[in-house]
């Protein structure tokens, strides 16, 4: 089954960059079929898609951060990254990363646990 | 862009019946997922494409979608269904994925 762990840091600064990393584990990311996607949930708050990319490196972003946003996956390390620049404390947030079908419709039936990310000086 | 609206809060007596709705335009003409997530906990895909259960979800879980709600409903509802609800479209239009806003259950 596979399995998905975020990781970076726990806190970045205002106007820097947030980075961080899924190692996905039981299942290989250049096998394709899948969409590896990163989604972030606000203290207290619903969810937000951020974008996916595929093993290929093709990417969809969420029009609304896509200036800020770069999804990149590294097949050798079984691993996918975000990063989203100048970080505010809008920011803030639990970021997810999870896998979906490479189907129209598919749900996302894998998530990682999540990583709390607080931007504060 | 296209907008899920859902409850913010729904409550229910243990073994009584909970819907939860996800209203959008058209939401009929489209697959409809929701995720179940307790505190402290990610999401958990309890539904898919309006009706399907993943293995290992109980039967008291079930959907539907029409129109424009679609509804999960959760049968003899127990004190750990206590979550928050979230439904999830794919809006072809833009190749987006878009999520409701959640509905807490409460189990009084």
């Amino acid at each position: 089954q596979v399995q998905l762990q975020e990781s970076g840091p726990g806190l970045v600064n205002p106007s820097q960059t947030l980075s961080l990393t899924c190692t996905v584990s039981g299942g290989s990311i250049s096998g394709g079929g899948y969409y590896w996607t990163w989604i972030r949930q606000h203290p207290g708050k619903g969810l937000e898609w951020i974008g996916y990319i595929f093993y290929s490196g093709t990417t969809f972003y969420n029009p609304s951060l896509k200036s800020r946003v770069t999804i990149l996956v590294d097949t050798s390390k079984n691993q996918f990254s975000l990063k989203l620049t100048s970080v505010t404390a809008a920011d803030t947030a639990v970021y997810y990363c999870a896998r979906r079908v490479v189907m129209v419709t598919a749900p996302f039936d894998s998530w990682g646990q999540g990583t709390l990310v607080t931007v504060s000086s | 862009s296209y907008v899920l609206t859902q409850s913010p809060s729904v409550s229910v007596a243990p073994g009584q019946t909970a819907n939860i709705t996800c209203g959008a335009n058209d939401i009929g003409e489209y697959s409809v997922h929701w995720y179940q997530q307790k505190p402290g906990q990610a999401p958990v895909l309890v539904v898919h494409d309006d009706s399907d259960r993943p293995s290992g979800i109980p039967e008291r879980f079930s959907g539907s979608n029409s129109g424009s709600t679609a509804t999960l409903t959760i049968s003899r509802v127990e004190a750990g269904d206590e979550a928050d609800y979230f439904c999830q479209v794919w809006d072809g239009n833009t190749d987006h994925v878009v999520f409701g806003g959640g509905t807490k259950l409460t189990v009084l």
